[in-house]
């Protein structure tokens, strides 16, 4: 089963407006983390927000902010003021702490291509 | 600058050939990570290793082998490189095993395998 559902492959907004990227996970831990990073054309991996599965707040981080709905098991990445170089790959990542014992690692979404039009 | 370093950043290979991928990191980070990047499918877990003298398989660890040289190195091997190995490899590395510490990443190693 998929543990990232990332369900936009691609979306496009227009620059200075904002735009949300879904994603939804599956775990049955308790403890659990969740994160986003952006994958621009250059190709590297850019970490842009954290979520942990105890934190009240949503998490933001400038012009970025996660939408953390913890019984729907969703953790949207909201982008206000889109911007030209917002365009990239952006995925959602989820690290478990398995009380059932088992090494802990980042599971990736699929992604979702954003593209930004002046 | 501190950071995950990979080389090469692009390769091209002949089916058969082998080789190995190199990855360091300066940031004292006890775990490294190998990971493929394929479109449509994200980034799977090739191999990892949790702490220096340790290395474990992950989701798609056939076909390649890994040394964790020292606490700064863990490099990738394809013993005999086939076409379904063309990818985007990734190194990563991260500073502790909580569910709340995400990995600095390396550039990536553009791989593709004729």
């Amino acid at each position: 089963a998929q543990k990232i559902t990332q369900t936009q492959p691609g979306m496009f907004v227009q620059e200075k407006e904002a735009v949300t990227l879904d994603c939804t996970y599956d775990t049955s831990d308790q403890s659990y983390g969740l994160f986003w990073y952006k994958q621009p054309s250059s190709g590297e991996m850019i970490f842009l927000i954290y979520q942990g599965s105890y934190d009240e707040q949503n998490a933001t981080e400038g012009r970025y902010s996660l939408n953390f709905q913890k019984a729907r098991k969703s953790a949207n990445l909201v982008i206000s003021a889109s911007q030209l170089g917002d365009s990239a790959m952006y995925f959602c990542a989820m690290r478990e702490f398995p009380f059932s014992g088992g090494y802990n690692k980042l599971i990736f979404g699929a992604g979702t291509r954003l593209a930004v039009h002046p | 600058n501190a950071g995950v370093t990979q080389t090469p950043k692009f390769q091209v290979l002949k089916t058969g050939q082998s080789m190995t991928l190199q990855c360091a990191q300066d940031m004292n980070h006890n775990s490294m990570y190998w990971y493929r990047q394929d479109p449509g499918m994200g980034l799977r877990l090739i191999y990892y290793s949790a702490s220096e003298g340790t290395t474990d398989k992950g989701e798609v660890p056939n076909g390649y082998n890994v040394s964790r040289l020292n606490k700064r190195e863990f490099s990738l091997r394809l013993e005999s490189a086939a076409p379904s190995q063309t990818s985007v490899y990734f190194c990563a590395s991260s500073e502790g095993q909580g569910f709340g510490y995400g990995y600095t990443f390396g550039s990536g190693t553009r791989l593709t395998v004729v």
